[in-house]
């Protein structure tokens, strides 16, 4: 078990540039989620995968933002055409029914995005 | 929707017991978690309470009470590696499939 892994960690780009986030999950997990989290704040939900279906997208995820599970392993997350306002910590989780008792979630380092 | 307020900021000494509460507001309920969050690095799981009561873990104690919306994290015997953020996270099955909301996180700040 080699936890949640993200890259890249740190990410500088210019406002208007696209911008691709991997994250892998711990092998065997089976869901997999992304949150944002902000300066002082706690993370926020953007959306979740079951295998490779996306099951749930929160409002926060513009149609600038897309992420996708091709394979039921590794996950994208892209922004299209970034604002300064997506500046943020970019958190990858992943967790699977049954395999823990309390069915927490494995979060990965993050991936710091700025918006210049 | 959902509400789930913390303090920002606590400090304590090294040595003491500091208490951490949280207070949420959820129709769905199915579990609280508390997460420790050390700068610049991922939330690690510390605690979970789905029933009423403490559950303890070491130095560490999760107490909730589902009538009261109200939850709390009890750190003993603290040390300087307990600098952190702890963050309080609700399950609510009525919102989406298995989404944590989070709430702001208290920065909890240790001194010699």
């Amino acid at each position: 078990d080699t936890g949640v892994s993200q890259d890249p960690r740190h990410k500088i780009t210019k406002r208007g540039q696209n911008v691709t986030f991997r994250c892998d999950p711990i092998s065997e997990h089976n869901r997999l989620y992304w949150y944002r989290q902000t300066l002082g704040q706690g993370p926020e939900f953007l959306t979740y995968f079951q295998n490779e279906a996306q099951l749930e997208k929160s409002r926060l995820l513009s149609d600038r933002f897309s992420a996708e599970r091709p394979k039921g392993s590794f996950s994208t997350l892209e922004i299209q055409r970034t604002e300064q306002g997506d500046s943020a910590m970019y958190l990858c989780a992943s967790n699977s029914e049954g395999l823990r008792i309390y069915n927490e979630q494995f979060f990965g380092p993050g991936t710091r995005l700025t918006v210049l | 929707g959902q509400n789930i307020d913390q303090p920002t900021e606590m400090t304590a000494t090294e040595g003491a017991i500091v208490q951490i509460n949280c207070t949420y507001q959820t129709s769905g309920f199915n579990g609280l978690f508390w997460y420790q969050q050390h700068a610049g690095e991922a939330p690690t799981f510390l605690s979970y309470n789905v029933l009423d009561g403490l559950e303890e873990k070491g130095r560490f104690s999760s107490f909730l009470s589902r009538s009261k919306g109200y939850s709390y994290l009890l750190l003993k015997e603290l040390q300087m590696k307990d600098s952190a953020s702890y963050l309080c996270a609700v399950r609510d099955m009525n919102t989406g499939f298995q989404k944590l909301v989070f709430g702001t996180g208290t920065r909890l700040l240790v001194s010699p």
